[in-house]
């Protein structure tokens, strides 16, 4: 068990409404990760951070943005939420950097944008 | 880029049955090689990995090998139960990021 919690666990919203969700891990791990997973999609990389303040883009990080201004927070915010973002948002962390690590994931939070 | 191609679903077994479940990858250099699974309305957690060529991987009666000629990682279990159930996803690790398959959902029957 990594620690890993996300709130909200559930929420729906309208199209146009800005969204954010957070990731709070408790092990004070480096690198944290957003996923979404739709049908067919498997999971996806949105945004990574490899420490406090330095994030980067994964594959679908258009209409995503990120913060991390502490260890045990990253935040994913849609800035004006779509259809199209309706999805199961899951955050995980690595416990350290190497071509071996496990990634951890939290229990994800289901997002539905009407 | 990287890749990984693995068997679509759904399967659907018989208690006890045999278990295969293909998984190829595609990728430069000698990534390790993961399988996770998720238990319904649950996040993924990591059944077994493998971080060199011929390495088997094992957990819970679950087994994969890596596989360099072929480049693949599949996963077998002898004797599958019902608490099997879940959708399992085969992924490799690049550069601190992991790439996942799309994921093979696998029912069980009594």
């Amino acid at each position: 068990d990594a620690g890993i919690t996300q709130s909200p666990r559930h929420k729906v919203t309208e199209t146009g409404t800005p969204v954010t969700l957070r990731c709070h891990q408790t092990e004070n791990h480096r690198y944290m990760y957003w996923y979404r997973q739709d049908p067919g999609h498997g999971l996806r990389l949105i945004h990574y951070s490899y420490g406090v303040k330095d994030t980067d883009k994964g594959e679908v990080s258009d209409g995503y943005s990120v913060s991390r201004s502490k260890t045990e927070d990253f935040l994913l915010t849609l800035e004006s939420a779509t259809s199209s973002q309706t999805s199961v948002y899951f955050c995980a962390i690595t416990p350290e950097r190497g071509a071996t690590d496990t990634q951890y994931f939290g229990p994800g939070t289901r997002l539905t944008v009407l | 880029g990287d890749s990984v191609t693995q068997m679509e679903g759904p399967v659907t077994l018989s208690e006890e049955a045999f278990l295969t479940i293909n998984c190829t990858y595609t990728a430069t250099g000698y990534p390790s090689l993961f399988w996770y699974v998720q238990y319904p309305g649950e996040g993924l957690q990591l059944l077994l990995k493998a971080t060199k060529a011929d390495d088997k991987g094992s957990n819970k009666g679950f087994e994969a090998t890596y596989r360099k000629e072929t480049t693949s990682f599949h996963l077998e279990k002898g004797s599958v139960q019902v608490s099997d159930s879940a959708v399992y996803f085969c992924a490799l690790n690049r550069d601190d990021k992991i790439i996942f398959g799309k994921g093979t959902r696998l029912h069980i029957l009594p």
